[in-house]
């Protein structure tokens, strides 16, 4: 099944404490990219990657840090987390026009 | 201002009834103009996409784009209640490389 999956899909942590969340792809996509959603604030994207080793900011890159080593994967990273991080993290990948989501990540920073 | 404006709504209506769906934008280099689905605690999917301006239609669905006014709307005709969701407008410049996504109305179709 062609699929987008994060991992994990929540997380309570504390400010401070370095966090990975993985995403992974098995539809070849070249196009990857980082997400946030907030209430009344929508979707923002984070980073974006257009293929390996090649990657640039989206419009709320402050804070994270992503790498893409391999096609099928894109990890999300947060080297100090802090409570303004707080939000519904999605990843996806796009073929053409369509962009796939995954099923979010949940992460709670105390 | 947000580059992408979209009233949260809650909108409810009946089903059967017509829906409508809109959006302002006020960056004029966006080309490419997108409807997504997001049902509750699911990733958003694509509904529907539209390159300039002009009308789409896919089944009970239409999309609207006025560039001139910088206006996008989204038409669901006979609405079900399995159309309940949060329905997101997003839009891209000509690479595709960077999103810009409103903040998602929130649609009720009772039965």
């Amino acid at each position: 099944e062609a699929q987008v999956t994060q991992n994990p899909r929540y997380l309570i942590t504390v400010t401070g404490k370095k966090l990975t969340v993985t995403c992974s792809q098995n539809m070849n996509h070249e196009y990857m990219s980082w997400y946030r959603q907030d209430p009344g604030l929508g979707l923002r994207q984070i980073y974006y990657s257009m293929n390996v080793e090649v990657t640039d900011k989206g419009d709320v890159p402050e804070g994270y840090k992503v790498s893409r080593k391999e096609k099928r994967n894109f990890p999300l990273i947060l080297e100090s987390p802090s409570p303004n991080q707080t939000s519904l993290y999605f990843c996806a990948s796009r073929w053409e026009e369509t962009q796939y989501f995954g099923p979010g990540t949940r992460l709670l920073v105390l | 201002q947000k580059e992408v404006e979209q009233d949260p709504g809650p909108l409810s209506v009946p089903e059967g009834a017509i829906v409508s769906l809109n959006c302002t934008y006020s960056n004029s280099a966006f080309q490419y103009f997108m409807w997504y689905r997001q049902y509750s605690r699911k990733g958003p999917e694509l509904l529907m996409y539209t390159y300039s301006s002009g009308n789409k239609e896919d089944g009970r669905f239409t999309a609207q784009v006025d560039k001139s006014s910088k206006y996008i709307s989204l038409f669901i005709r006979d609405s079900q209640p399995s159309d309940s969701a949060t329905y997101l407008c997003a839009m891209s410049e000509y690479n595709f490389n960077k999103f810009y996504f409103g903040s998602g109305t929130k649609l009720n179709v009772k039965p």
